[in-house]
């Protein structure tokens, strides 16, 4: 299985919501990140987890909040989000943290309302 | 402020022709990479060069690497309709460790 999964697909929430994204990875991948993508911008990383725990927080306000529960599955709890937030979330995985080639996810196409 | 910048940002090509797009970069680098992302979805990794090589091929993809200039080259040659995409480059640099920066990426089109 070479396959990054994230779910929802799409998500449509109020600034009061809670939501969660997922991610979920077979390929045995030790290292798994968090991207926001804006529309025709390159992506830009929020977080990365090595070994199930947060080695990168890239400054990435407080209403967002990873989880990582075990090496195959990677959360992004939401909330509070502002309407400027709406944006492509994408997942990736690396074999390890040094990397190098990172497996995407499909994403998650986000509208914060 | 981005690490690579892609020069064009666009481009429009008949296929059958080649596309050639270029990323420059400030900083020493591991390795750079280049990743092709369709429409609205996620980033598939085309081809990863290290710091120490000048020039790789992966069938119709030639990535080179002037480490002098900073600067990396992507050729699509044969292009075809299904290589319409952004393309973008990626530097993983020296002092930041398992951290991927992309350029802006370059949009192709390819006109059947």
């Amino acid at each position: 299985d070479t396959e990054v999964t994230q779910t929802p697909k799409h998500l449509v929430m109020g600034m009061t919501n809670k939501k969660s994204l997922k991610c979920e990875q077979h390929m045995g991948h030790r290292a798994m990140y968090w991207y926001k993508q804006k529309a025709k911008k390159p992506p830009e990383l929020m977080f990365v987890y090595s070994y199930e725990k947060l080695s990168i927080n890239e400054s990435v306000p407080s209403r967002f909040s990873p989880e990582c529960p075990n090496s195959s599955l990677l959360n992004l709890h939401l909330h509070a989000l502002q309407p400027e937030d709406s944006a492509l979330y994408l997942c990736a995985s690396s074999q390890g943290p040094n990397i190098e080639t990172q497996y995407f996810g499909p994403g998650t196409r986000l509208l914060v309302l | 402020s981005q690490q690579g910048e892609e020069d064009p940002q666009a481009l429009s090509i008949q296929e059958g022709e080649n596309a050639t797009m270029n990323c420059s970069y400030k900083t020493s680098i591991n390795n750079l990479q280049w990743y092709r992302q369709n429409s609205g979805r996620g980033l598939v990794h085309l081809i990863l060069i290290r710091s120490n090589e000048r020039e790789k091929h992966s069938g119709r993809l030639r990535v080179t690497l002037d480490t002098s200039k900073k600067s990396s080259s992507l050729l699509i040659t044969a292009s075809r309709a299904a290589d319409t995409a952004s393309y973008f480059c990626a530097t993983e640099l020296k002092a930041a460790g398992n951290k991927l920066t992309f350029g802006g990426g370059t949009r192709v089109l390819v006109k059947p």
